[in-house]
């Protein structure tokens, strides 16, 4: 099975900070790697997919590179609304699709 | 606009059964793969359950294996996860996921929450 481990676990950041999360592959995975934001009460929401392409309609503060094994997810720009719980999704290999643990951003 | 609305959730004792089903709309349910997902009240999101747009191809995660059942019904565009013997670590808010063209989930249903406990 592929891990993902992500960090940090949580975060603390204030409005209009750059805040960047990681994630890494215990294998190679290509690019097959998707990013959610999750709010409390939620279903997740995909902000990236396909490691760097940006969904549609979501906020190009947004952004995410990588390939391989390590991804990161970079909010250029904190808004307010941006305080939630972010996860990475692995697809390259499965079953399992596994997720990472997630990192929950919260404010300074 | 694409929907997908799961119900069945509930109190069960443990050892019990439950059926949740996912209702999809606004897209071509027969071409899309589609998963169940969970979350434990305050931990991360885990996979549960797999299965292919013609329900061919089905997996299932080691924590569920021999006790759940995912099924779909093209035709009613909907897709459903039996839950036989359950345990009170099967607590959760149960998401369908629909599975993109790129591979990952792009839409998602608003949950249903299991509660085991006796």
């Amino acid at each position: 099975d592929i891990q993902m481990t992500q960090s940090p676990s949580s975060l603390s950041a204030s409005v209009g900070d750059r805040v960047t999360i990681t994630c890494r592959a215990s294998q190679g995975i290509r690019n097959d790697l998707g990013w959610y934001q999750q709010k409390p009460g939620k279903a997740p929401k995909r902000l990236i997919y396909a490691a760097s392409s940006l969904q549609s309609g979501v906020p190009s503060r947004f952004s995410g590179s990588g390939s391989g094994t390590e991804f990161t997810l970079t909010i250029s720009s904190l808004q307010p609304e941006d305080f939630a719980t972010y996860y990475c999704l692995q697809h390259n290999s499965y079953p399992p699709y596994t997720f990472g643990q997630g990192t929950k951003l919260e404010i300074k | 606009e694409v929907q997908l609305v799961e119900s069945g959730g509930g109190l069960v004792q443990p050892g019990g059964s439950l059926r949740l089903s996912c209702a999809a709309s606004g897209f071509t349910f027969s071409s899309y793969e589609m998963n169940w997902v969970r979350q434990a009240p305050g931990k991360g999101l885990e996979w549960v359950s797999y299965i292919s747009s013609s329900g061919s191809t089905i997996y299932y995660a080691d924590s569920v294996k021999g006790r759940f059942t995912i099924s779909r019904d093209n035709a009613k565009n909907s897709l459903y996860l039996q839950m036989n013997s359950l345990r009170a670590e099967d607590t959760a808010v149960y998401y369908c996921a629909r599975v993109s063209s790129y591979g990952s989930f792009d839409y998602w249903g608003q949950g249903t929450l299991v509660t085991v406990s006796s």
